[in-house]
């Protein structure tokens, strides 16, 4: 089994429509983190998480918000789509410390999200 | 602010060609270096890492060397095999208060043909 999985893997919906993409993961990590990917831009950060009490703003993160139900599950929203966030949304995680590999993080399959 | 910049594709070399994607980075301190790689309708897979100045990261025939006196980590590859076409993307990580949040270049997307 996958140790960052996401759902749904695709998603067509409309503008205006709310949104949710799920993320879990079984490595127990603290950290969690949500990029978007767009043709020539590479990722984005849009939020991330260090623990179930913490959530931070990433790069670009109007438009978003998210949800830390568990450590091992980080949601993020789209209150009310719009056609400029069809894109491809991934969810990655991290260790928490500042040893060895804890700056290394490992991706989700990734969800892509078309609105109309 | 910190940023990678990676040359622009698509790359198309032959089998058993030599492959060189080239990265270089702007960032204050001491970042981390990273290559990871994007399969056809996958998700990102790290490749190979350089923590600090002078270290050579390799993995399945990849290396790349952090070169801080040209701010550089060049990809390399003796001989691509059809199998390596994806998308490889440069990054770089340091700690701040987004942890270790990834900073990406726009990706250089590789076609190897038979």
């Amino acid at each position: 089994d996958a140790d960052v999985t996401q759902t749904p893997r695709n998603r067509i919906t409309k503008t205006g429509k709310r949104i949710m993409l799920e993320c879990s993961q079984t490595k127990g990590h603290d950290r969690m983190y949500w990029y978007r990917q767009d043709p020539g831009l590479g990722l984005r950060l849009i939020y991330y998480s260090f623990d179930v009490k913490d959530i931070n703003k990433g790069e670009i993160s109007d438009g978003y918000s998210v949800s830390r139900q568990a450590q091992a599950k980080f949601s993020l929203s789209l209150e009310s789509a719009i056609p400029n966030q069809t894109a491809l949304y991934f969810c990655a995680t991290s260790p928490l410390g500042a040893g060895e590999g804890t700056d290394t993080q490992y991706f989700g399959p990734g969800t892509r999200l078309t609105v109309l | 602010g910190d940023s990678v910049t990676q040359m622009e594709g698509p790359v198309t070399l032959s089998e058993e060609a030599f492959l060189t994607i080239n990265c270089t980075y702007t960032a204050t301190g001491y970042p981390s270096l990273f290559w990871y790689v994007q399969y056809p309708g996958e998700g990102l897979q790290l490749l190979l890492k350089a923590t600090k100045a002078d270290d050579k990261g390799s993995n399945k025939g990849f290396e790349a060397t952090y070169r801080k006196e040209t701010t550089s980590f060049h990809l390399e590859k003796g001989s691509v095999q059809v199998s390596d076409s994806a998308v490889y993307f440069c990054a770089l990580s340091k700690s701040s208060n987004s942890g270790y949040a990834l900073n990406f270049g726009k990706g250089t997307s590789l076609l190897v043909t038979p």
